[in-house]
């Protein structure tokens, strides 16, 4: 079945500092990648969507400039957190869909948990 | 507005025992219903998905029933275990295309105790 590895599982920084968080398809090419954070007690929030090759499609509220997403290739996106703030830590999941085996569903990654100190 | 709605929010029940989870949906058009399991701290699993045409798919102890026409869906979980313990989370697909993006309940949090 389709696999998504989501690196690092979590992650603390200083504030004023940037986190990369790496989102990979292991079996199967994605074609989209969705970028999600999830605050306690509550359910996934939608941030970005993004097309591989093309640039990111973000949420109304999500400053595009502050969360950087990259899709370069159809096994890799990366979000990166710049000048993070204590209010930016939450649990960041990625989710990819594409084609391949078991990848036309919704596969999420396991998150990454982000504490700015 | 596209909205999906569980209950309850959160259940106890002793290990061994039987469950069901609800999930009210809004979202139209629609294209499949999913059930995830997000264990704590993890990424959710898909447990089950039903398109439009299905009324009931089962996996393992894990039983997802649809009815399309009241927008009402349910889990039913058999034979709880303690690894059970997680939210569960019911989630609409509206479109079929991969970029469509899909609508998150905000979940149950079921507990399983000895």
């Amino acid at each position: 079945g389709a696999v998504v590895s989501q690196h690092p599982s979590w992650v603390i920084c200083k504030s004023g500092t940037s986190v990369k968080i790496e989102c990979r398809s292991l079996d199967f090419q994605a074609t989209t990648m969705f970028w999600y954070r999830q605050f306690p007690k509550q359910s996934l929030m939608l941030m970005a969507t993004s097309n591989e090759g093309s640039k990111a499609t973000y949420e109304q509220g999500v400053e595009k400039d502050k969360f950087l997403i990259n899709h370069a290739s159809l096994t890799l996106s990366t979000l990166t957190v710049t000048s993070a703030h204590p209010e930016d830590s939450s649990f960041y999941i990625c989710s990819a869909r594409g084609v391949g085996s078991g990848g036309s569903g919704y596969t999420f990654g396991s998150g990454t948990r982000l504490t700015v100190v | 507005k596209n909205q999906v709605e569980q209950s309850p929010q959160s259940l106890i029940i002793l290990e061994g025992k039987n469950c069901t989870l609800q999930c009210n949906y809004t979202v139209s058009p629609f294209s499949n219903l999913r059930w995830y399991k997000q264990d704590t701290g993890r990424g959710p699993v898909s447990l089950t998905i039903m398109t439009f045409s299905e009324n009931t798919k089962s996996n393992g102890r894990y039983t997802a029933t649809l009815d399309a026409d009241t927008k009402q869906s349910s889990l039913h979980i058999t034979a709880s275990q303690l690894s059970d313990s997680a939210s569960y989370i019911c989630v609409v697909n509206p479109h079929t295309g991969t970029a469509s993006k899909l609508t998150f309940g905000t979940g149950t949090r079921l507990q399983v105790t000895l």
